[in-house]
């Protein structure tokens, strides 16, 4: 069955660096997503992407973060410079296209700032 | 995303139907009742969704009532691979909005 997958599993970075979270979305899918969760609270959505931009942003989704389809397959996360509070889990979703509306999640990528 | 609420914590026994209640009192004519799972950590599970009527997969089964106001998620025969947090969500359009969940446990 197909599936989101995401790498790295866990990112350690220090604080001001700049990090990429890889997220290979399933193949026919045409809407891509990000979320996030900060240990021990809820999921909260990022960002919303189709057609090579980003349809729906949060407050979260501030100017150190951007996204990336470079290829057909991979879907990216760069957060510019990472704070300590970005720290959490970060998980990919795709949904395959308008006629509906289930969105499909990888497994995560746990992000750790120094 | 219309307000769901769900209870914080539920128990079941191994083996026995779970069945985990939602109220979404102020859903939307489009709005679907999504459920996901969230086992430990890992990304969230897609479940069982609908909008009117009952629906049944090979996971789970969704109750509807008629004026849509409420919706018991059914897992038939529980095991302890089920003990999760439990995410009903009424939900249309893109962002998925979730909410602090059922924590259910499995009890062997």
């Amino acid at each position: 069955e197909p599936e989101v997958t995401q790498t790295p599993s866990h990112q350690v970075t220090q604080m001001g660096q700049e990090v990429i979270l890889r997220c290979v979305p399933i193949s026919n899918h045409l809407y891509f997503y990000w979320y996030r969760q900060i240990l021990g609270q809820k999921v909260e959505f990022l960002v919303s992407f189709y057609n090579n931009e980003i349809s729906e942003k949060s407050e979260i989704f501030d100017d150190q973060f951007s996204v990336e389809r470079p290829d057909g397959s991979n879907f990216t996360l760069k957060i510019r410079s990472t704070k300590l509070e970005d720290s959490a889990m970060y998980f990919c979703a795709s949904r395959v296209d308008s006629s509906s509306d289930t969105q499909y999640f990888g497994p995560g990528t746990r992000l750790t700032v120094l | 995303d219309a307000k769901t609420t769900q209870p914080p914590s539920m128990d079941c026994a191994e083996g026995r139907a779970a069945n985990l209640p939602c109220n979404h009192s102020t859903i939307s004519g489009n709005e679907y009742v999504y459920w996901y799972r969230q086992i430990h950590s890992q990304g969230p599970q897609y479940i069982i969704h609908g909008l009117k009527n009952n629906e049944t997969n090979e996971m789970a089964s969704l109750i509807i009532t008629e004026d849509r106001k409420s919706s018991t998620l059914i897992l038939p025969h529980a095991t302890l691979r089920d003990t999760a947090v439990y995410y009903c969500i009424a939900h249309k359009g893109e962002k998925l909005t979730f909410g602090t969940g059922t924590r259910l446990t499995i009890i062997p």
